[in-house]
């Protein structure tokens, strides 16, 4: 199975901040990586795929950018609606493997 | 607007079988593959499998001796069956729509049901 790491496992961060995750692959995935938001008590949300990919709906302060084994989340200016736990998922091999979340949260 | 809706027993006994039900409405349930994925308390989340409308299948193999995935067509549903549980199977269990390969988005989830395994 791939493996997927996720750094850092949590982000304290204000309202306003620019917030970078990074998703890394055992094995380069090509551009077949998603993101996915969570929030408590609830299913994810699909907000990226195809690695760059912006989810018809996802705010435009969200974007993806990577390949391979490197990918990166970027939230350009964190709103209260986006403290969360975020999740990537590679769909090059299967089966899919999630990385372990980065939880956002309130600094 | 698609809405996918989990359904079963939220108790299941050790060594039993967790059955699970995905009614999938107001959208298309042909062309698309459909995907059961899982998350234990505090945990993250596991891929457990998918189904296409035609009934073919890709499981997990860590769970792949265990798991059934069938589809109904005529009712615009697919199901998970797991055997054999035990407490590690206790989780939120989410159905989702899976979009056309190669770059596989899940991008309509149900809300999620949580099964509990004890006796």
């Amino acid at each position: 199975d791939i493996q997927m790491t996720q750094s850092p496992s949590s982000v304290s961060a204000s309202v306003g901040d620019r917030v970078t995750i990074t998703c890394r692959a055992s094995l380069g995935v090509g551009n077949w990586l998603a993101w996915y938001q969570q929030k408590p008590g609830k299913a994810p949300r699909l907000l990226i795929y195809a690695a760059s990919s912006l989810q018809g709906g996802v705010p435009s302060r969200f974007s993806g950018s990577g390949s391979q084994r490197e990918f990166t989340l970027t939230i350009s200016s964190l709103q209260p609606e986006d403290f969360a736990t975020y999740y990537c998922q590679q769909a090059s091999q299967f089966p899919f493997t999630f990385g372990p979340g980065t939880k956002v949260d309130v600094k | 607007q698609v809405h996918l809706q989990e359904s079963g027993p939220g108790l299941v006994k050790p060594s039993e079988t967790l059955s699970l039900t995905c009614t999938v409405s107001g959208g298309s349930f042909s062309t698309y593959y459909w995907s059961w994925i899982r998350q234990p308390p505090g945990k993250g989340l596991e891929w457990i499998g998918y189904i296409y409308y035609t009934g073919s299948t890709n499981y997990n193999p860590s769970l792949k001796s265990r798991v059934t995935m069938s589809v109904d067509t005529s009712k615009n549903q697919f199901s998970l069956s797991l055997n054999s549980v035990t407490a590690a199977d206790t989780a939120v269990y989410y159905c989702a729509r899976v979009l056309v390969p190669p770059s596989w988005p899940m991008d309509v989830w149900g809300q999620g049901t949580t099964v509990t395994v004890s006796s």
